[in-house]
């Protein structure tokens, strides 16, 4: 089946720090990959997506690559702000209307 | 612009008894319409998805039922709540699969 697997439940990291996020995916075919971002009390909001034409996506100073050798789909970020301090998803589309959302990794950035 | 409005924001509701969530999408036509479920500090379970009016796709069994009225239009309900209900409902739309999903404001549901 489809699943996605984020193994990172919290990360805390200090502003202008390097983040990096865990994601590995299994499905067959070739499915398209999202970071979405949820801050509290809201719901979740696309931060980035990725299909296998393009490889790679970046939106705000965050990045993701898609690999399909290793099937993961990290999400990067160079210098982490006090704002981005959220709970971000790695999401599968496999193209069947049902997506699947990772578990979830809660960053929480100390000023 | 495209808008989602969800109802109620909140709700307390008894076990046993009936609920319905509403969901309504405007301007945009034929949108496919999702229901997700998020246990309090959980992930989000997709729990039914609808492409069209009149029908709908149910990708988990919690005990709750879903419908489309209208293009616009998506009901999640039960005629009885269960505690394993509780949790924050979304309701979100797309224009086709494998874009953006654009997530509403979420109902939260307690059941006691």
């Amino acid at each position: 089946g489809n699943s996605v697997t984020q193994m990172q439940g919290q990360v805390t990291l200090s502003e202008e720090e390097f983040l990096f996020i865990n994601c590995t995916y299994s499905t067959t075919g070739y499915p398209t990959l999202f970071w979405y971002v949820q801050y509290p009390g809201e719901g979740p909001q696309l931060l980035l997506k990725v299909t296998t034409a393009n490889n790679k996506g970046s939106s705000r100073g965050f990045e993701a690559t898609y690999d399909k050798g290793t099937t993961s789909f990290h999400l990067q970020k160079a210098s982490v702000q006090e704002s981005d301090s959220a709970v971000y998803y790695c999401v599968l589309d496999p193209d069947t209307n049902k997506v699947v959302f990772g578990t979830g990794t809660r960053l929480q950035v100390l000023p | 612009a495209q808008t989602i409005h969800q109802w109620p924001v909140a709700e307390i509701k008894a076990v046993g008894s009936p609920l319905s969530l509403g969901c309504t999408i405007k301007g945009k036509s034929s949108p496919n319409l999702y229901w997700y479920w998020q246990a309090t500090g959980g992930t989000l379970q997709q729990l039914f998805y609808s492409i069209t009016v009149g029908q709908v796709e149910s990708v988990v069994q919690l005990n709750l039922s879903a419908s489309r009225p209208k293009d616009d239009q998506f009901i999640l309900s039960t005629e009885k709540l269960l505690l394993s209900h509780s949790g924050f409902y979304l309701c979100a739309w797309s224009l086709v699969t494998n874009t953006e999903v654009f997530f509403g404001k979420g109902t939260r549901l307690t059941v006691v």
